[in-house]
């Protein structure tokens, strides 16, 4: 399995829906973060949580909302979806801020096309 | 420079030659600077993480230096292989509060047989 999946890998949903991403992670990590891909740009961070109480809004949060459930999850949902929310969407963990020095963890992505 | 900026966008290079590419970040906040590896319809994969001016890192083939004080840190594959074609990603963690990674919008390698 896994450190770091998300679910699900693809969806195609319609404007004005609901949607929500999930990441669940077997690294016993603090930290996980939302980040968006769009051709031609970097990987833009939506939201991050440093833990299970912890927040924290990214460069790129409007439109977009978090859950922290439990350490282990981190799930974004799309309140009410628009087409330039169309994205692949990378799920990452790291560990404490000293130990990130190893590198964060990717989660296979989610391709989002909002129609 | 207030982004992380990464050059070539794209490179595309026979099997065998060596290669290498740039990434550029502000240095006024710096902490740390990533390398990350990423494969189409794959995760991203950390190759480097380094902190201090002057390091230089190596992985096989592939090797990373650091300038920390005019922001820079180069990438080199040496006699690229087609199984290096993928996109590499530089990313500057900041020495804040929020430790966040910033990412350059990376350089796509084509390695042609």
């Amino acid at each position: 399995d896994a450190d770091v999946t998300q679910t699900p890998r693809n969806r195609i949903t319609k404007t004005g829906k609901r949607i929500m991403l999930e990441c669940s992670q077997t690294k016993g990590h603090d930290r996980m973060y939302w980040y968006r891909q769009d051709p031609g740009l970097g990987l833009r961070l939506i939201y991050y949580s440093f833990d299970v109480k912890d927040i924290n809004k990214g460069e790129i949060s409007d439109g977009y909302s978090v859950s922290r459930q439990a350490q282990a999850k981190f799930s974004l949902s799309l309140e009410s979806a628009i087409p330039n929310q169309t994205a692949l969407y990378f799920c990452a963990t790291s560990d404490s801020a000293d130990r990130a020095l190893y590198g964060y963890t990717f989660g296979s992505g989610t391709r989002l096309t909002v129609v | 420079i207030l982004n992380v900026e990464q050059s070539p966008q794209s490179l595309h290079v026979q099997e065998g030659d060596s290669t290498n590419f740039t990434c550029s970040f502000p240095s006024s906040n710096f902490y740390a600077l990533h390398w990350y590896r990423w494969e189409t319809a794959k995760s991203p994969e950390a190759l480097f993480v380094m902190t201090l001016n002057g390091d230089e890192k190596k992985k096989g083939r592939i090797s990373a230096t650091l300038n920390t004080k005019e922001g820079y840190s180069y990438l080199y594959i040496k006699g690229s292989q087609p199984e290096d074609s993928a996109t590499y990603l530089c990313a500057e963690h900041w020495m804040d509060s929020s430790y966040k990674l910033i990412f350059g919008s990376g350089t796509r390698l084509l390695v042609r047989p």
